[in-house]
């Protein structure tokens, strides 16, 4: 499969700071590239994805693309306890299919 | 409008049984996956479907794992024999195939075998 990398973790940040959260892939085709957030105990849930190099915003959170560099960020402004989760990188490829490949997470702790 | 529908959440069974887990993807949805969740090994992409046929089963894991799907609402994957090294959680998944779509996930199936 694919390799897409994060760092495990755990991050810890006090509320209301910026939590920075890092994603590199192997995939030069990699056309698409998404954040999901998973709460303990929950399936994945999809809060950003971008198709284009650059930065996308989205209220609190903005993901950064660079393909040159096959890498992916996402940024969450003013921290909040809820936000405390593990962030899943996923990438995506039509060039053979559909697939979708996951990162193994990065654990995010919002301290109060 | 549902979600992607899994069941069953909860799955015990003992080693050396059958275990079939059930998937119905969002309606007009095309394509379906199965991925298996550990501590270990993250989320692992086990086969996916496009239109109801199987594109890519390279992640299955042995020959005990099947998975089919008979019509654009249902999806099973099977497991025979099952072996505790297969506890786990695994999630059905939806997109609308068009290219660069978003995956949208079950609830999950936690699956301990004893």
């Amino acid at each position: 499969q694919k390799e897409v990398e994060q760092n495990s973790g755990p991050l810890s940040v006090p509320e209301g700071a910026i939590a920075s959260l890092n994603c590199t892939y192997s995939d030069r085709g990699s056309q698409s590239f998404f954040w999901y957030r998973q709460y303990s105990g929950k399936s994945p849930e999809l809060i950003m994805f971008i198709y284009s190099n650059g930065d996308k915003e989205d209220g609190r959170f903005t993901a950064q693309l660079n393909k040159a560099s096959q890498y992916v960020s996402l940024l969450i402004r003013d921290s909040q306890p809820s936000d405390s989760a593990t962030y899943l990188c996923a990438v995506g490829s039509s060039n053979t299919g559909n697939q979708f490949y996951f990162g193994t997470g990065t654990s995010l702790t919002v301290i109060p | 409008d549902a979600g992607v529908i899994q069941s069953p959440r909860h799955e015990v069974t003992e080693m050396g049984q059958e275990v079939t887990l059930r998937c119905k993807p969002i309606s007009g949805h095309n394509s379906l996956f199965w991925y298996r969740q550990t501590m270990m090994r993250g989320l692992e992409l086990l086969i996916y479907f496009n239109n109801n046929v199987p594109i890519d089963d390279s992640g299955m894991p042995e020959d005990r794992f099947s998975a089919k799907m008979p019509n654009a609402s249902f999806s099973t994957l099977k497991i025979q024999p099952s072996e505790p090294r297969d506890s786990a959680v695994y999630f059905c998944a939806s997109s609308l195939w068009q290219g660069n779509e978003k995956l949208f996930f079950g609830s999950g199936t936690q699956l301990s075998v004893l």
